[in-house]
């Protein structure tokens, strides 16, 4: 079964730091891009970050950019979402989700498996 | 920033009735559309992407069209488990992606 599965969110101060993870399963993770997507309490989606299946190029939300790092081991089949000086408008639920591959290409920026995500508040 | 606006707010209908949800784009993304059912307390599903293809999976029942600004998502015959917010999405201007605000197809 295609599985990603969330972890490491929590609550933490703002100005603070937080490393999300992601595990994947039940397909060949160094073949696909992943994405970062959050969703804020009782809010739409937002797109947060991207990395390639090569660990390059790596993009980000101008929200997030300079804050957050992306990165990926294909090793151990894990997403990471380094995420610094935390602000109270990133308390989200952030969820993993797999980049569409389609005839052989990526179609990254399309998301066709997603994880059941993890939580961040930010709060004194 | 490309700019998703999604009609209605919500939907209010009966299973086995028609759904037609809109999608519009502040300026145009040619087909670069996709659209995403999510359920209370679950992650996002992928339905179509590039305006009218249908993700793996998918019921035939999910269909999508449009091409510009103006998109459309029809459900042909409600089913029980389709009542869900629905969300456009848009990658013409990759990076970075942009979702609309939502859709709401709730039971009557």
């Amino acid at each position: 079964e295609v599985q990603l599965v969330a972890s490491g969110g929590g609550l933490v101060q703002p100005g603070g730091s937080l490393r999300l993870s992601c595990a994947a399963s039940g397909f060949t993770f160094s073949s696909y891009s992943m994405n970062w997507v959050r969703q804020a309490p009782g809010r739409g989606l937002e797109w947060v970050s991207y990395i390639s299946s090569s660990r390059s190029p790596m993009y980000y939300a101008d929200s997030v950019k300079g804050r957050f790092t992306i990165s990926r081991d294909n090793a151990k089949n894990s997403l990471y979402l380094q995420m610094n000086s935390l602000r109270a408008e990133d308390t989200a639920v952030y969820y993993c989700a797999r980049g569409l591959r389609y005839s052989g290409y990526d179609w990254g920026y399309y998301m066709d498996v997603w994880g059941k995500g993890t939580t961040v508040t930010v709060s004194s | 920033e490309i700019v998703l606006t999604q009609s209605p707010a919500t939907l209010s209908l009966s299973p086995g009735e028609r759904a037609t949800l809109s999608c519009r784009a502040s300026q145009s993304v040619s087909s670069y559309l996709a659209w995403y059912q999510q359920k209370p307390g679950q992650a996002p599903r992928l339905l179509i992407y590039d305006a009218s293809n249908r993700a793996t999976g998918i019921p035939a029942r999910f269909s999508g069209s449009g091409s510009g600004t103006d998109f459309t998502l029809t459900i042909s015959s409600l089913e029980p488990e389709d009542f869900a917010v629905y969300y456009c999405q848009q990658r013409s201007s990759w990076p970075p992606v942009t979702f609309g605000p939502g859709t709401k197809v709730d039971i009557k």
